[in-house]
């Protein structure tokens, strides 16, 4: 089955730019949704198809995709973003659909 | 406005089983794709089924023959069935919707529903 790895950490101080990987084979090929997810709450759609944003989410958060990894980018990062973030995609190759998640980055604001 | 809500998590011994609910607003179950996604205690998110608006029906591998993912039409609400339980089916459960052509995630979710295998 297909795997996406992602690193479990990320620090970055304030107004700076965070960027949170998700490495899979050839996902450039593939759709990478994105979704942040607070303590003690249910997962929030950030990024959909590699890089559109959701009513509602800030321009700060972008997407791309490209070859082997996926990145999503955090600009003038906030204290308010300190979160999980999770990469996922849509996979067809096995016998049935599967939804494919990275493991998770916690992003640290500094 | 979209909304789900579920329902029905506790705790249950070994072997049990336990049905979860997941009451919609805002739009059609029926009409959708739904899912159910959970997160074991200080882990990541997993993939656990699907239904299909036409009605298929698809698990991991990790619940196969154990869960079942069912709607009920009239009262827009998804449910899942979940028999044989073990301790490492231990997580919250959330139920959300299915979006996407082709290239499927998941834009809406509930709060969850916490449910504990253990004697």
């Amino acid at each position: 089955s297909y795997v996406l790895t992602q690193p479990p950490s990320v620090s970055v101080a304030p107004g700076k730019t965070a960027r949170i990987t998700c490495g899979g084979n050839n996902i450039g090929s593939k759709s990478v949704h994105w979704y942040q997810q607070k303590p003690g709450q249910a997962p929030v759609l950030v990024i959909y198809y590699d890089s559109d944003r959701p009513s509602g989410i800030p321009e700060r958060f972008s997407g791309s995709n490209s070859g082997n990894t996926a990145t999503l980018t955090i600009s003038r990062v906030e204290a308010g973003d300190e979160a999980d973030y999770y990469c996922q995609v849509w996979d067809s190759s096995s016998d049935h659909p599967n939804w494919v998640f990275g493991g998770g980055t916690k992003l640290t604001v500094l | 406005e979209v909304q789900l809500v579920e329902s029905g998590g506790g705790l249950v011994q070994p072997g049990g089983s336990l049905r979860l609910s997941c009451a919609a607003s805002g739009f059609t179950v029926s009409s959708n794709y739904m899912s159910w996604v959970r997160q074991a205690p200080g882990k990541g998110l997993e993939w656990v089924s699907v239904i299909y608006s036409g009605g298929s029906t698809y698990y991991a591998d990790s619940v196969k023959g154990r869960f079942t993912i069912s709607r009920h039409n009239s009262k827009n609400t998804l449910y899942l069935q979940m028999n044989s339980l073990r301790a490492e089916d231990t997580a919250v459960y959330y139920c959300a919707r299915v979006e996407g052509s082709g290239l499927y995630y998941f834009d809406y979710w509930g709060q969850g529903t916490l449910v504990t295998v253990s004697s």
